[in-house]
């Protein structure tokens, strides 16, 4: 049973709309990450928090913005969607940093901007 | 700058056999090492983590091993299944930026 839930599952979207990805933890875990992954390519962080009101932006350059209002929840915006935009968005979370703590994934929302 | 390899890129291997798949780093300041599974259009499933002071770790079919000197893990999986298949991906968590470096992964398939 899945502890990182991520929604929608799948998003196909008109250009210049706004969109939120939702991701929400119920494990309490401090660190929460947001990877892009296009089809058959690696993970790019683009989006980390450490904490509530912490966000930090991540190796790979993004127009989302990320919020951190509460531990449980990491939503990810997109003011104004674009055809380059269509990915994969996985979000993961980890109990801290250190040798015991690895991720846990999401499922992932595939968005398709048309 | 932590890079991680996974080689090789894709296996296609007959059903039983036994399999190693290979992730080198080149900084061997990591402070654990975890081996995932994708399954196409899905999310990262966790197979196995390695604490920097371990040198392996096992669970059922799968065992994980760990040479930081060498910079250097490989996940075996025995007695290979159909099911199996998917993508093997290894990260890294990087002592100077405490952040996860994910390699490219292995794309494994199993024919019955």
């Amino acid at each position: 049973e899945a502890d990182i839930y991520q929604t929608p599952r799948y998003l196909v979207i008109g250009t210049g709309k706004k969109i939120t990805l939702e991701c929400s933890q119920t494990m309490g875990h401090d660190k929460m990450y947001w990877y892009q992954q296009d089809p058959g390519m690696e993970l790019h962080l683009i989006h980390y928090s450490y904490g509530v009101n912490s966000t930090e932006k991540g190796d790979l350059s993004s127009e989302s913005t990320v919020s951190r209002i509460r531990t449980e929840h990491f939503p990810l915006t997109l003011e104004s969607a674009r055809p380059s935009h269509t990915s994969q968005y996985l979000c993961a979370s980890s109990e801290s940093l250190g040798e015991a703590y690895g991720y846990t994934f999401g499922s992932g929302t595939r968005l398709t901007v048309v | 700058k932590q890079e991680v390899t996974q080689i090789p890129a894709a296996l296609s291997v007959p059903e039983g056999e036994n399999l190693v798949l290979n992730c080198s780093f080149t900084d061997s300041a990591i402070y654990n090492l975890q081996w995932f599974r994708q399954d196409p259009g899905k999310g990262l499933t966790s197979l196995l983590l390695i604490q920097s002071s371990q040198r392996e770790q096992t669970s059922g079919r799968l065992n994980a091993s760990l040479d930081k000197s060498s910079g250097r893990s490989t996940l075996y999986i025995a007695a290979s299944q159909p099911g199996d298949s998917a993508t093997y991906l290894c990260a890294v968590g990087d002592s100077g930026t405490y952040k996860y470096i994910f390699g490219t992964g292995t794309r494994l398939k199993v024919l019955a």
